[in-house]
């Protein structure tokens, strides 16, 4: 299986703080990662797909990169809604894994 | 519009069989490079990919559930249902599913989820 390990597990900011999370894949996953996002009670919402593709809907403020096995989601402007837990997840191999998830609070 | 919905038994004993159901619609399963997902997450724990299948009705499971999922399509109905034999309390779970790309493998749109609790 490919682990994906995020860092940190949890943070805490402000509205308006530039927030960045990590996710490390155990092997090169080249750009088959997906990063998600998870309000409480709530089933996951695709926020960027293939590294760093936008899906629609999504505000600009989120954004994705990296290569090889280091991949960053970055939201530039925190908002109230952003409040949640981010999930990154690989489908470059056979299991499917998501990483243990980020929870983003105040 | 896309949308998903699982249904199915809100509680089941250990050793039974689970049968949950995806019903979607805006969108079918004979598409190329489409393909529904399940994925679990028990409480406050992370989400675990369970099964794929295809447009093509190639299919792909977690090697760990392997022996004990299957997952087939009614494209006529555009119906989805996973089956997972002897449940146990570590399979209680908020399951959903979702629809699948194959271009950077992402699932794209998600069921609301169900619960499902394993007790006898």
């Amino acid at each position: 299986d490919i682990q994906m390990t995020q860092s940190p597990s949890s943070l805490s900011a402000s509205v308006g703080d530039r927030v960045s999370i990590t996710c490390r894949s155990g092997q090169a996953i080249g750009t088959y990662l997906n990063w998600y996002q998870q309000r409480p009670g709530k089933a996951p919402r695709l926020l960027i797909y293939g590294v760093a593709s936008l899906q629609s809907g999504v505000p600009s403020r989120f954004s994705g990169r990296g290569s090889g096995t280091d991949f960053t989601l970055t939201i530039s402007s925190l908002q109230p809604e952003d409040f949640a837990t981010y999930y990154c997840q690989q489908s470059y191999g056979n299991p499917r894994t998501f990483g243990q998830g980020t929870r983003v609070e105040v | 519009q896309i949308t998903l919905k699982e249904s199915g038994p809100a509680l089941v004993k250990p050793t039974q069989t689970l049968t949950l159901t995806c019903s979607f619609s805006g969108f079918s399963l004979t598409t190329s490079g489409l393909a529904v997902g399940w994925i679990r997450q028990p409480p406050g724990k992370a989400l675990e990919w369970l099964a794929l299948i295809y447009w093509d009705d190639d299919r792909r499971y977690s090697p760990s559930l392997q022996s004990r999922v299957t997952i087939i399509k009614d494209t006529s109905e555009n119906h989805v249902v996973l089956t997972m034999t002897d449940m146990e309390p570590d399979d209680t779970a908020t399951y959903y599913c979702a629809r699948y790309l194959i271009g950077a493998g992402q699932f794209d749109f998600w069921g609301q989820g169900t619960l499902v609790t394993v007790s006898s």
